[in-house]
C-alpha cells in the first residue's frame, strides 16, 4: 500500500513565478490537509480538502495561494507570484476519515525554493 | 482556537537513559494527541497517539500520558538509543479536524 506521494521533492523558482505542488494521498484515503514547515520550526496547518471540496482553509494566506482536490488526481497547492518568504517545506497528510480522532500521514514533502 | 506548547525545546540524553517531552494544549474540546518523529530532511512519522478516553497507552519503549483536568500529555522514552535522535512534535485535534502542532523538541541521544 503506497504511502502519501509528493512530487515533485525539490521544486525551486523566481520571484513572480508560480509554483505547483502535488499530493496524492493513500489509498482509501478521502481527506488531504496540508502543512508549511520553516527550518527549524513546527508544521503550521495551512489548508483541509476532500474530494472536490475545501472543508477548512483558516490557515491560507488570504492571497497568492489556492488548492483544490479535484474528484480525480491529486491535490494541488498553487502558490501564484511566489516570494523569498514562500520558500519552505511543504508537507500533506491525508486520512482515511475526518473525524477529529484519526492520525493523518505524511508525505515526503516538496522543499520549495525561490530565488 | 487551540494553542498547543511543548518543552523542551532541545533535550540530550546519555544512551539508556529516558527521555519525557512534555505539551499543554488550550482548547478542552481536544480529544486526540499524536505524536510525530522527523529525521532531518524527511516526513513527520507518526510514532504513538492517545485519544482522550485514556489516561496512558505504552508501545515497547514509548508511552504517553495524558492528564486531561490540567491539559498535558507526555511523551516517554526509556532506555534510549541512537536512532531515537530526532525531532519531536506533539499536536491536539480538536473537532475541526485540525492538527495543531508543537514547536518541536530536538532530542540527541549520546552513545
Amino acid at each position: 500500500n503506497a504511502g502519501v506521494m509528493q512530487n515533485p521533492r525539490h521544486l525551486v523558482r523566481r520571484r513572480g513565478q508560480e509554483a505547483r505542488l502535488r499530493c496524492s494521498p493513500m489509498k482509501g484515503h478521502s481527506h488531504v490537509y496540508w502543512y508549511r514547515q520553516l527550518p527549524e520550526e513546527g508544521l503550521k496547518f495551512m489548508v483541509y480538502l476532500q474530494k472536490e471540496n475545501i472543508i477548512d482553509e483558516s490557515g491560507m494566506p488570504k492571497e497568492r495561494f489556492s488548492a483544490e482536490f479535484p474528484k480525480e488526481g491529486p491535490s494541488i497547492l498553487r502558490i501564484q507570484q511566489v516570494v523569498r518568504g514562500d520558500s519552505a517545506a511543504y508537507f500533506c497528510a491525508s486520512s482515511p476519515q475526518g473525524a477529529s480522532n484519526q492520525p493523518q500521514h505524511f508525505g515526503d514533502g516538496t522543499r520549495l525554493s525561490i530565488l | 482556537g487551540e494553542n498547543v506548547e511543548q518543552h523542551p525545546s532541545t533535550l540530550s540524553v546519555q544512551e539508556g537513559d529516558s527521555a519525557v517531552i512534555k505539551c499543554t494544549y488550550s482548547d478542552s474540546a481536544s480529544n486526540y494527541f499524536p505524536w510525530y518523529k522527523q529525521e532531518l530532511g524527511k516526513r513527520p512519522q507518526l510514532i504513538i497517539d492517545i485519544r482522550s478516553n485514556v489516561g496512558e497507552k505504552k508501545d515497547q519503549r514509548i508511552a504517553v500520558t495524558l492528564n486531561k483536568t490540567a491539559k498535558h500529555f507526555s511523551l516517554h522514552i526509556t532506555e534510549t538509543q541512537p536512532e531515537d535522535s530526532a525531532v519531536y512534535f506533539c499536536a491536539a485535534s480538536e473537532a475541526g479536524n485540525q492538527f495543531y502542532f508543537g514547536t518541536g523538541t530536538s532530542l540527541t541521544v549520546i552513545p
